[in-house]
C-alpha cells in the first residue's frame, strides 16, 4: 500500500508571506497511463473538503491563483504565494494512482 | 449543476448495518468514478471504497473489506454504501465524491454512530 506523508503536521503562517506544504509518497505516483495522480484539498472547520489541485499542478475551478501545486515522482508540494486569514484549515494530499491514500493532514494556523 | 447529497446516517449500536445513500444529481454516474471517503471525529480523511464508472468493478480499503458494498442504482441515479457489522471505529462522516481526474465534487456528508 502506499503512503502518502505529509509535512509539517502543524504550520503556523503569517497574513501575507507564503507558506508551503509537503507531500511525499512511499513509491512513484506516475500511473501506467502517463499522469501522476496527486490532488490537494483544503477542509475548514465543520465543511466537506475543498478541491484545490488535481494531477499535480493543475488547479480546480474557482481556485484562487495564490494557490499552487508541483512535484514529480515522490515529492509534492502545495504552496500558498501569500497567506490570506481565509486560508486557515487543514490540507491533504491525495494520491489516487495506485488506489486512493490521503496524507495525514496539515493544520494551517495564524 | 451538480449535486451530491448524502442520507442514512444515525446512531446504531455494535454489529448492526446502515445503508448509506448518495443522491446524485447533474451528472450520469456511468461517466465518473464514484467514491465514499470517511472522516473520524477529529481525525483525517480516510479513503473507504470506489465504483467504477461502467460498474465493472469495486475496490475497498482493506479496514472495510468484506463488511462494506458498494453499489448504485443507474436508473435513480443513486450511490450506496451498505455497511455491516459495525464497530465504533467506523464511527465518521461519510462523505460521497465524484472523481474527475481528482475528487472534485464532494457531498456534504452523513454521520455515523457506532454506540452501544
Amino acid at each position: 500500500d502506499v503512503v502518502m506523508t505529509q509535512s509539517p503536521p502543524s504550520l503556523p503562517v503569517t497574513l501575507g508571506q507564503p507558506a508551503s506544504i509537503s507531500c511525499r509518497s512511499s513509491q512513484s505516483l506516475v500511473h501506467s497511463d502517463g499522469n501522476t495522480y496527486l490532488g490537494w484539498f483544503q477542509q475548514r472547520p465543520g465543511q466537506s473538503p475543498r478541491p484545490l489541485i488535481y494531477k499535480v499542478s493543475n488547479r480546480d475551478s474557482g481556485v484562487p491563483d495564490r494557490f499552487s501545486g508541483s512535484g514529480s515522482g515522490t515529492d509534492f508540494t502545495l504552496k500558498i504565494s501569500r497567506v490570506e486569514a481565509e486560508d486557515v484549515g487543514v490540507y491533504y494530499c491525495l494520491q489516487g494512482t495506485h488506489s486512493w491514500t490521503f496524507g495525514q493532514g496539515t493544520k494551517v494556523e495564524i | 449543476q451538480v449535486q451530491l447529497v448524502e442520507s442514512g446516517g444515525g446512531v446504531v449500536q455494535p454489529g448492526r448495518s446502515l445503508r448509506l445513500s448518495c443522491a446524485v444529481s447533474g451528472i450520469s454516474l456511468s461517466t465518473h468514478h464514484m467514491h465514499w471517503v470517511r472522516q473520524a471525529p477529529g481525525k483525517g480523511l480516510e479513503w473507504v471504497a470506489v465504483m467504477w464508472f461502467d460498474g465493472s468493478r469495486q475496490d475497498y480499503a482493506d479496514s472495510v473489506k468484506g463488511r462494506f458494498t458498494i453499489s448504485r442504482d443507474s436508473s435513480k441515479n443513486m450511490l450506496y454504501l451498505q455497511v455491516n457489522s459495525l464497530t465504533a471505529e467506523d464511527t465518521a462522516v461519510y462523505y460521497c465524491v465524484r472523481d474527475n481526474s481528482g475528487f472534485d465534487i464532494w457531498g456534504q456528508g452523513t454521520m455515523v454512530t457506532v454506540s452501544s
